[in-house]
């Protein structure tokens, strides 16, 4: 499969507990974004990297929230301190990072529910 | 007020009708997507539009730029059409972020 991964797909987690989450793109994409989805919302912005670089971080991304793109190629997300308003779907996105026509390609998601 | 207002948020159709889905944005935009999520989470991209119009098979999009207005139609509409669709910008030339509409739940019955 040459589409965008995510694992897990699935997280059960206590509050209070660190989670821990991967990304890997479309491997010619030097665009990577992550998203967050709440229970009947459209999904929100978190941060995104061109290769390694984190570019551009939403005000959501709390002191708990951490990203990294340490290769340029996969993406972690962690979480630290759960919360059970963290429980969401977190999506991730690549793309080739064009001025125009820059088309974002998505994950199949990880749903964290934190108890 | 959302940036991104998408109507309706709930729609309901028999097979083989034509559908609507409406999204308004407050926003400068380099582009606007129309996004289709089936239960379970997955999001697949279905257009994305600077001007104009894009059609593919079925479905239809449209945007007008000077009114801050997309149109998404589908025709002949089918159940496997069922999805939530999501309405998506771009804003402005420095960002690459999406802001997201919060869908339109849409099922077709047979």
């Amino acid at each position: 499969d040459t589409g965008v991964s995510q694992d897990p797909r699935h997280k059960i987690t206590k509050r209070g507990q660190n989670v821990t989450f991967r990304c890997d793109p479309i491997s010619e994409h030097n665009r990577l974004y992550w998203y967050r989805q709440t229970l009947g919302q459209g999904p929100e912005f978190l941060t995104y990297f061109q290769n390694e670089a984190q570019l551009e971080k939403s005000r959501l991304l709390s002191d708990r929230f951490s990203a990294e793109r340490p290769k340029g190629s996969f993406s972690t997300l962690e979480i630290q301190r759960t919360e059970q308003g963290d429980s969401a779907m977190y999506l991730c996105a690549s793309s080739l990072g064009l001025r125009r026509d820059n088309e974002q390609f998505f994950g199949p998601g990880t749903r964290l529910t934190v108890l | 007020k959302n940036e991104v207002e998408q109507s309706p948020q709930n729609l309901t159709a028999q097979e083989g009708e034509f559908i609507t889905i409406n999204c308004s944005y407050s926003v400068g935009i380099s582009a606007l997507h129309w996004l289709q999520q089936h239960p379970g989470g997955g999001i697949v991209s279905l257009f994305m539009l600077s001007s104009g119009k894009k059609k593919h098979g079925r479905l239809i999009a449209t945007i007008n730029i000077q009114e801050k207005h997309s149109s998404l139609h589908i025709t002949a509409s089918h159940p496997r059409d069922s999805a939530v669709y999501i309405c998506a910008v771009r804003g402005g030339h420095n960002t690459d972020k999406l802001i997201f509409g919060t869908g339109t739940r849409l099922q077709v019955f047979p």
